[in-house]
């Protein structure tokens, strides 16, 4: 256990469905970071937040909404997806950017779009 | 633009044995730093160690140690004492420092360890 929480574990929607993926830390943590990580291909930063402004957002499709409402929380709203986007979706936390601090990730969200 | 590459997908090692996994990066930083991380079946990516480009000294925890070297820009890690706990993926990763935190990961090496 990291201190990284993310909920759900597994989640299965349709292309038509709304859903939202919640990432939680506790450990003081700065920035916070959403990657999604696919079989054999490097993990893909997705969105990074620091100090609750979002910093980076890698050209990802606008039918991924994510949300910071304070240093501890970080989500992932879903909509529409395309069953490419099934994946791992990692969350992680760190110490402030450009200090060489490492990050810390959660177990992750198995989603699965049908 | 910085890449990491893991050219050893998937590898095996006898329990107690020493396995070499590497990797390689790509960049024009001249400070960054470098870490290994584990990710077992339960899917928590987990730290196993971490090198500062600045530091010549390979670094070393208990039975993980790094093989740096920064002109080549070769980064692999040494698992000696193999343990059926060390089955995992394991991924590369660069980070360069700067006010945008960004890692970099490779493709990751999957690991056996074989009784």
């Amino acid at each position: 256990e990291t201190g990284v929480t993310q909920t759900p574990r597994h989640l299965v929607m349709g292309m038509t469905n709304k859903k939202s993926l919640k990432c939680e830390q506790h450990l003081g943590h700065n920035a916070m970071y959403w990657y999604k990580q696919s079989a054999k291909k490097p993990l893909e930063l997705m969105f990074v937040y620091n100090f609750k402004e979002q910093t980076e957002n890698n050209s990802v499709p606008s039918r991924f909404s994510p949300e910071c409402p304070n240093s501890s929380h970080l989500f992932l709203h879903l909509h529409t997806l395309q069953p490419e986007d099934s994946a791992l979706y990692l969350c992680a936390s760190s110490h402030d950017p450009g200090q060489g601090f490492w990050a810390f990730f959660g177990q992750g969200t198995r989603l699965t779009v049908v | 633009a910085q890449t990491v590459t893991q050219s050893q997908p998937e590898m095996s090692v006898q329990e107690a044995e020493t396995v070499t996994l590497s990797c390689t990066y790509d960049t024009s930083e001249s400070n960054y730093y470098l870490f290994w991380y584990k990710q077992p079946p339960s899917r928590q990516m987990i730290l196993v160690i971490r090198q500062e480009a600045y530091k010549q000294q390979n670094a070393t925890e208990n039975r993980f140690s790094v093989n740096f070297q920064k002109a080549a820009k070769s980064f692999s890690l040494k698992i000696s004492d193999s343990q059926l706990g060390d089955t995992a993926m394991y991924f590369c990763a660069f980070m360069k420092l700067t006010i945008r935190n960004q890692f970099y990961f490779g493709t990751g090496t999957s690991l056996t360890v074989i009784p």
